[in-house]
């Protein structure tokens, strides 16, 4: 079963407004990441944040951690045509078995519009 | 530094015929990971090397199968293949672990 749950499933925002994307998910994590893949292609990381951690920034991207209620956003700030892609969560559990894996969530299909 | 390559990037098959998918990892990354996407299924965990061992196995049948070589190049083996194989397959590699993975291009296949 699929660790993360991103919300919404798609977005459509105009350039220059933002845009806030949500994962919840089920178990105790180590840590919660952000990817974005472009049209069936490759995933390119983004952001990570640590189980001990509650914000973190990185250029137009600011994510956060809220781990007793299991869930995280991510805002991307002044958005741009470019940044129209489908954004997934992943995370790494902490319990046994859990270890060397992701659990990548269905996704956010993002789309800004010029 | 080259990214992860994938080879080949679009493979047709027919059902009951295998397949083996080929990753190369960035130079000097020992971890090497396979996620299988679907349209329907998402993204699913297929098995995680680190130098030549396994270190985690996703729900998949035994038909799935992986290994990793000295150099940290990985294959992966689907045998049997179903019309349910049809996926994206992706290749990830890190230094060590699964903090910041780097994704090759995928490798689409497609089971008619």
């Amino acid at each position: 079963s699929q660790q993360g749950e991103e919300d919404p499933q798609a977005l459509s925002i105009q350039e220059g407004e933002n845009a806030t994307m949500n994962c919840s998910y089920k178990t105790s994590i180590n840590n919660l990441q952000w990817y974005r893949q472009n049209s069936g292609r490759g995933l390119v990381h983004l952001i990570l944040i640590r189980s001990n951690e509650r914000e973190k920034h990185s250029g137009r991207l600011r994510v956060t951690l809220d781990t007793s209620k299991k869930s995280s956003s991510l805002l991307i700030t002044a958005s741009r045509a470019a940044d129209t892609a489908s954004y997934f969560c992943a995370t790494e559990g902490s319990s046994g078995g859990s270890n060397y894996k992701l659990t990548f969530g269905k996704g956010t299909l993002l789309t800004v519009n010029p | 530094k080259a990214g992860v390559t994938q080879t080949p990037r679009y493979l047709i098959k027919t059902r009951g015929q295998q397949v083996t998918l080929s990753c190369s990892p960035i130079s000097g990354h020992r971890s090497v990971s396979w996620y299988q996407q679907t349209p329907g299924q998402g993204l699913q965990f297929l098995f995680e090397y680190f130098s030549e061992t396994q270190r985690n196995k996703g729900n998949f049948p035994g038909r799935f199968s992986g290994r990793q070589f000295s150099n940290s190049r990985s294959e992966m083996n689907v045998s049997t293949l179903e019309l349910g194989d049809s996926a994206l397959y992706l290749c990830a590699s890190s230094l060590f672990s699964n903090e910041k993975l780097f994704f090759g291009s995928g490798t689409q296949l497609s089971v008619l």
